[in-house]
């Protein structure tokens, strides 16, 4: 199976960076994604990664390196809205036929 | 991008009741869905793949005969929850694999109470 960790709360300020770590154990590794969730509400996709280094896009960054089973998501000039569950996900292409398995999420909480 | 959607978006339903719950791709093919649950403050459990055409195939300790699962067509795959108790209460959320490009795209999830 796989193991995917992520700490499950962090805490930062307005208009500051705050990186989300995620480390991962697969077998046939064939991706990795973040994506924000919003109390109540479906995730939504931020960022992909398949080889190694740094997507940008925007204010958010993601970072992989497939080596180390590791990867983050940095979020700069953080805002009031980003305040959500940050989801790290893994696609298995040997032990889980290509689909995503979801780590545990990291409650991001901003204040002002 | 692609658009996937459910319904209903909220449920409440007696316990002993059933509901379905639709999952449509909107705007491409889907031949394999995924269904989640997810409990307040945890992160998403998959519950079963649905591969249309065929039986899905559900993850463990996921009852079968209580969440029915029908992919009749490459837009629409289906789960009821039967039988429905309390414990049932979750949101479910539905997932679409558009195969060429190999990505996943989520529904709006369905909010299911049951009292």
């Amino acid at each position: 199976g796989q193991n995917i960790d992520q700490p499950t709360e962090m805490t930062a300020t307005e208009g500051a960076i705050v990186q989300i770590n995620c480390t991962y154990q697969t077998s046939g590794f064939n991706g990795l994604f973040w994506y924000q969730q919003h109390a109540g509400e479906a995730p939504t996709f931020l960022s992909y990664n398949v080889l190694d280094g740094l997507e940008e896009k925007g204010r958010f960054s993601s970072f992989l390196s497939r080596s180390k089973g590791y990867s983050y998501l940095l979020l700069k000039e953080l805002q009031m809205k980003d305040s959500a569950s940050y989801l790290c996900a893994v696609r298995d292409l040997i032990n889980a036929g290509n689909m995503l398995t979801f780590g545990g999420g990291t409650r991001l909480m901003v204040k002002p | 991008g692609a658009v996937v959607s459910q319904h209903p978006s909220r449920v409440i339903c007696k316990s002993g009741t059933s509901v379905k719950i639709e999952c449509r791709s909107l705007d491409f093919q889907a031949t394999t869905m995924f269904w989640y649950r997810q409990f307040p403050k945890q992160s998403l459990m998959l519950m079963a793949t649905s591969n249309e055409g065929s039986k899905a195939t559900y993850e463990q300790g996921v009852e079968k005969d209580k969440f029915l699962i029908n992919h009749a067509s490459l837009t629409l795959s289906t789960l009821t929850v039967t039988s429905a108790h309390p414990e049932d209460s979750s949101f479910y959320i539905c997932s679409a694999l558009d195969s060429p490009i190999h990505e996943q795209y989520f529904g709006p999830g369905t909010r299911l109470t049951v009292t």
